[in-house]
């Protein structure tokens, strides 16, 4: 059980383009979605917070207009990498949090590689 | 703020040996839950423990052990019986309320056969 999904895996896309990833929870309705990134060799760093039918909550120095997260049902959340940049290139992970459980335990998905050109 | 420190950046261990990895933690709650996950190459996220602060026995997973010291803030994981595939990034994780988690930096740990 609290499997997490993750699509796609790997991308590679051409500078100044846009990229959605999808996080979907398939066997628990996740009330609250994270996504994260994570550089070589370091460790991960909470980007947004999402709430179903509610607007993210950003981390300090993260650009809410550049990763746009949209968490429309308690089983999919969506980052849009919006006119992304070699600087962008990175390993982004989402995790969810099972609703009702009162656990504060966070289910991870497989990660997805964005390579910018 | 929260802050979750794991002062070893790499721990190797021998096949069928124990080893213990470190974590401390500063907070100012009384009610909160710590994690350890681990990431093998493959880079998944994998939980392996959790704690509960209000809960005062350590919690155990098989091979996996936690030594939970509240008043010292420290959350130390005891991987028994190593095997190979015990290799992996472990990160040591804070979370209260809110949901919203904090990590350490990791701790590499190598199992040599």
């Amino acid at each position: 059980g609290a499997v997490v999904s993750q699509h796609p895996s790997w991308v590679i896309c051409k500078s100044g383009t846009s990229v959605k990833i999808e996080c979907r929870s398939l066997d628990f309705q996740a009330t609250t979605m994270f996504w994260y990134r994570q550089f070589p060799k370091q460790s991960l760093m909470l980007m947004a917070t999402s709430n179903e039918g509610s607007k993210a909550t950003y981390e300090q120095g993260v650009e809410k207009d550049k990763f746009l997260i949209n968490h429309a049902s308690l089983t999919l959340s969506t980052l849009t990498v919006t006119s992304a940049h070699p600087e962008d290139s990175s390993f982004y992970i989402c995790s969810a949090s099972e609703a009702g459980l009162g656990t504060d335990t966070q289910y991870f998905g497989p990660g997805t590689r964005l390579t910018v050109l | 703020a929260q802050t979750v420190t794991q002062s070893q950046p790499e721990m190797s261990v021998q096949e069928a040996e124990t080893v213990t990895l470190s974590c401390t933690y500063d907070t100012s709650e009384s009610d909160y839950y710590l994690f350890w996950y681990k990431q093998p190459p493959s880079r998944q996220m994998i939980l392996v423990i959790r704690q509960e602060a209000y809960k005062q026995q350590n919690a155990t997973e098989n091979r996996f052990s936690v030594n939970f010291q509240k008043a010292a803030k420290s959350f130390s994981l005891k991987i028994s019986d190593s095997q190979l595939g015990d290799a992996a990034m472990y990160f040591c994780a804070y979370v209260y309320n809110n949901n919203d988690m904090r990590f350490g930096a990791g701790t590499r740990l190598t199992v040599k056969p």
